[in-house]
């Protein structure tokens, strides 16, 4: 199974700044997503993270607000940009891996 | 488009008694079908899935699920709870093998002794 690591695990983050979030995957993988789980609501897929070109988007979700790197096979850097409290959410990371999809521990992240 | 629907949004229940968590999908396509816990303050973790074959799937600590296609649902049930059950539980679908997962609201189930 795939082993995923994200950082920041959580982070308090003022209105109007940005904070990047980053996936480090154990192994290569193709794809890579990131999905928003806002309080109490289910997950929701932001963006899929493509090598060498750039990411797909999901309908409501921007380049602007969420740009998203994807340098390598292993890795991919999510940045939440000009922060708002609606941003308040837990971001995380899923790599497809055989018949399934692993996900990271999460970022919590709290707008203030 | 595809959707999950998982209709309740938190579902009560005493320890040792039997459970049902409901989910329902829309697609025009053929599915994939998982389930996901999520225990408290942890991250998500694959409970079962369904790709083909048997309509009934086991998980490793005595859930099950099965694929009904007539009438588009994955319920997830259990003959007796702990209350280590205690989590948060989504269905989710995918159409095709990238596993971009679609998902539902999340049921809460919670176990009292």
């Amino acid at each position: 199974s795939a082993v995923i690591s994200q950082k920041p695990s959580r982070d308090i983050c003022q209105r109007g700044t940005s904070l990047t979030i980053q996936c480090q995957v154990d192994s290569q993988v193709t794809m890579m997503f990131w999905y928003r789980q806002q309080p109490g609501q289910s997950l929701t897929l932001i963006a899929t993270a493509n090598q060498g070109s750039e990411a797909t988007y999901e309908s409501g979700f921007v380049i602007d607000k969420f740009p998203i790197s994807r340098p390598n096979l292993t890795f991919s850097t999510l940045t939440v940009s000009n922060m708002s409290p609606e941003d308040s959410s837990i971001y995380l990371c899923s790599v497809p891996q055989g018949t399934e999809a692993f996900f990271g521990q999460g970022t919590r992240l709290t707008v203030v | 488009a595809q959707s999950v629907t998982q209709l309740d949004s938190q579902v009560p229940v005493f320890e040792e008694a039997p459970v049902e968590l409901r989910c329902n999908y829309s697609s025009s396509v053929s599915v994939y079908l998982f389930w996901y816990v999520q225990y408290p303050n942890q991250g998500l973790q694959l409970l079962l899935k369904y790709l083909s074959g048997s309509t009934l799937v086991e998980s490793i600590n005595g859930f099950e699920a099965e694929f009904n296609k007539s009438q588009t649902s994955f319920h997830l049930r259990k003959p007796s709870v702990h209350i280590s059950d205690t989590a948060e539980y989504f269905c989710a679908v995918s159409t095709d093998s990238s596993y971009k997962l679609i998902f539902g609201s999340g049921t809460r189930l919670l176990v009292r002794p």
